[in-house]
This record gives structure tokens, sequence and C-alpha cells, in this order.
């Protein structure tokens, strides 16, 4: 079946250092990989996405890069913010292998500090 | 920018009481989904709905549960014998087409169950 890793945290971070939050998947054919946020008392919301192998999805400053020969979808930032504190949750679908639903990994919550 | 929405934001009910958890998916979207995050634990897929039926479930997803869309704008989640294990956050996602599309997440319904 289809599964998600993600690094365990929580991760502290000064503000503008540099993150990396690793995710590897496991799944058959060519799922599409989202990275999700989720601040303090909010709902779920799409930070990026890619689709296929060798696609950098971006958004805020957030990259994640598709990487099929490692089935990785690490998402990075070059100077992160105290605005940036959330979890954050790698996710796939596989509507290749006939199947829709996310499948998420445990989330990682960044801390930002001052 | 249109968003999909969820009422109550929270609701606490007795062990053995009948919910409803509802939903208004973003208005062209074809597609419905539940999901709920228990307490510190992972996104877990419970139900994808298209076209008036149940497409995928998970084991989650018993014959305590059943969804429903009354009319063209509410998506429903009925669990019919609350659990003290129902106690979770539910959310509710829409997408404008299956597979590599995004799914669009709802802010959440906070079940509490005592």
């Amino acid at each position: 079946g289809n599964s998600v890793t993600q690094m365990e945290g929580p991760v502290t971070l000064s503000e503008e250092a540099f993150l990396t939050i690793n995710c590897t998947y496991t799944a058959t054919g060519y799922p599409s990989l989202f990275w999700y946020v989720q601040y303090p008392g909010e709902g779920l919301q799409l930070l990026l996405k890619a689709t296929k192998a060798d696609d950098k999805g971006s958004n805020k400053g957030f990259e994640a890069t598709y990487r099929k020969e490692t089935t990785s979808f690490h998402l990075e930032k070059g100077s992160v913010q105290v605005s940036d504190s959330a979890v954050y949750f790698c996710a796939l679908s596989n509507s290749g292998a006939g199947s829709y639903q996310l499948t998420f990994g445990k989330g990682t919550k960044l801390s930002v500090i001052p | 920018e249109p968003e999909v929405t969820q009422t109550p934001s929270h609701q606490v009910t007795q062990m053995g009481q009948e919910v409803i958890l509802r939903c208004v998916p973003i208005s062209n979207h074809l597609y419905f989904y539940w999901y709920r995050q228990i307490l510190g634990q992972k996104v877990e897929f419970l139900v994808s709905f298209y076209n008036n039926e149940i497409s995928e479930k998970s084991e989650i997803f018993d014959d305590q549960f059943s969804v429903e869309r009354p009319d063209g704008s509410n998506f429903t989640l009925k669990i019919r014998s609350t659990k003290l294990e129902d106690s979770a956050m539910y959310f509710c996602a829409s997408s404008d087409f299956r597979g590599k599309e995004t799914q669009y997440f709802g802010p959440g319904t906070r079940l509490l169950v005592l």
C-alpha cells in the first residue's frame, strides 16, 4: 500500500535559518506529491505540489523536488520566519493505482524563534 | 477565493449519540472527501464521494459512518452512535476532478465525545 514517512519533529530553528524536512514515500506507479501546512488552530492548507518526477513545487519561499529515484520529496526553505511556525504534512495521492485518497505522513512541527 | 466551509466548528456529544457534521464544498467541485485527525496523530482518510455514491472508503469508515449530499451544496458525515475514540478533528475536502488535482480542505470540526 501507499505510505509516507517524514522526519520526526519537533524542529526548532532560529529566524533566517535554513529548513529541510525530509519526506520519503512508498507507492506503486507515479503518485502526485504534496506538502500541506497546518497553522495553530487552523485547517490544512496546500503549500505546494508536484505531479511527476523531477517537478519542483514552490510557494512562499518553500520548495520541494519530486525525486523518483530516491522516492523523496523533501521540503526546503532558505530563510525561515517566525510566521512559518506550523505543522507540515507530506502527502501523496496515487490515482494511477486507482486511489484518489491522500495518504499523509505524521507531520513535522516547526517552531521558529526570533 | 472560494473555500470549503464546515459547521459546526466544535461539537461536544455524549457517547452513543448521533452527530452530523456539515460541509459546503467549493461550488464547482465534484469530488468530496472526509478525513479525520485524532489529536497528535496523522490525518487519516475516511471516505471519498462522487456522483452521489461512495468512491473509496477506509477501514475506519464502518457501518457507524455514512455520508450524504442532501442538496446541491451540502455534504454531510453522520456518525450514528458515537464512541469515545471518535473524538477527533474532522476535515472535509473537495476537488474539481480526480487524481492529480488538489484537494482543498475546510477548517475542520472538532468533535469531542464524552
